[in-house]
């Protein structure tokens, strides 16, 4: 049951156009959603994030939208860049309890693989 | 600043053998998270750790694989007997406050672990 779902494996963008990345979640429960980025043979980076209670969130090239009512996000780069190309992880964050503290928990999707043609 | 280190970086090893992972998470971080990363299942969660504490392990898969977290500076994760499924890419990561999602999960580069 996969609650983050990144339903394009791969996207394919011109240098200087604008890349969209979209993500879906089934949980309602989530309340901060992140997006990482990853270059081959490194770790997962952070890129952005957003509260549930925004609906947009801006940096430099970077947007992230999200739309609660749709349980969609995606992420927006603008221009997009030969040095953007990787692969973009959408994450999810439900709380929990554990002996009466609560945690955050990150849920990713599968990945999508971004190139950026120059 | 130093970011999270894991060791080794490949392992190869035969069907069998015990396996150990090591990770050093950033300084000052106090929670730690290990994830597994395969084709058909992406990137989940084994185990999480608070204040060097087990907090959540449903993501370990079964009793072959145990973590520990002897001090905030280093945990393991060890896999005994290990079987060729087990061949993933094994990632460490640490954050600040209790995973909070505001304070993201900074990662190691992987050990690239394959079970012949």
């Amino acid at each position: 049951d996969q609650q983050v779902k990144q339903n394009s494996p791969s996207l394919s963008v011109q240098e200087g156009r604008i890349s969209i990345l979209n993500c879906d979640y089934t949980n309602s429960m989530f309340d901060y959603f992140l997006w990482y980025k990853k270059y081959p043979a490194e770790g997962p980076t952070f890129l952005i994030s957003i509260s549930s209670i925004k609906d947009k969130n801006e940096d430099g090239r970077f947007t992230v939208f999200l739309n609660k009512s749709a349980k969609h996000l995606s992420l927006h780069i603008v221009p997009s860049q030969p040095g953007d190309s990787a692969v973009y992880f959408c994450a999810a964050s439900a709380s929990f309890n554990a002996g009466g503290t609560s945690y955050g928990k990150l849920t990713f999707g599968q990945g999508t693989i971004l190139t950026v043609h120059p | 600043d130093a970011g999270v280190i894991q060791s080794p970086r490949h392992e190869v090893t035969e069907m069998g053998q015990e396996v150990t992972l090591r990770c050093k998470p950033i300084s000052g971080h106090n929670s730690l998270f290990w994830y597994r990363q395969t084709m058909m299942r992406g990137l989940e969660l084994l185990i999480y750790f608070n204040n060097n504490v087990p907090i959540d392990d449903s993501g370990m898969p079964e009793d072959r694989f145990s973590a520990k977290m002897p001090n905030a500076s280093f945990s393991t994760l060890k896999i005994q007997p290990s079987e060729p499924r087990d061949s993933a890419v094994y990632f460490c990561a640490s954050s600040r406050r209790r995973g909070d999602a505001n304070q993201p999960q900074h990662f190691g580069d992987g050990t690239r672990l394959s079970i012949l």
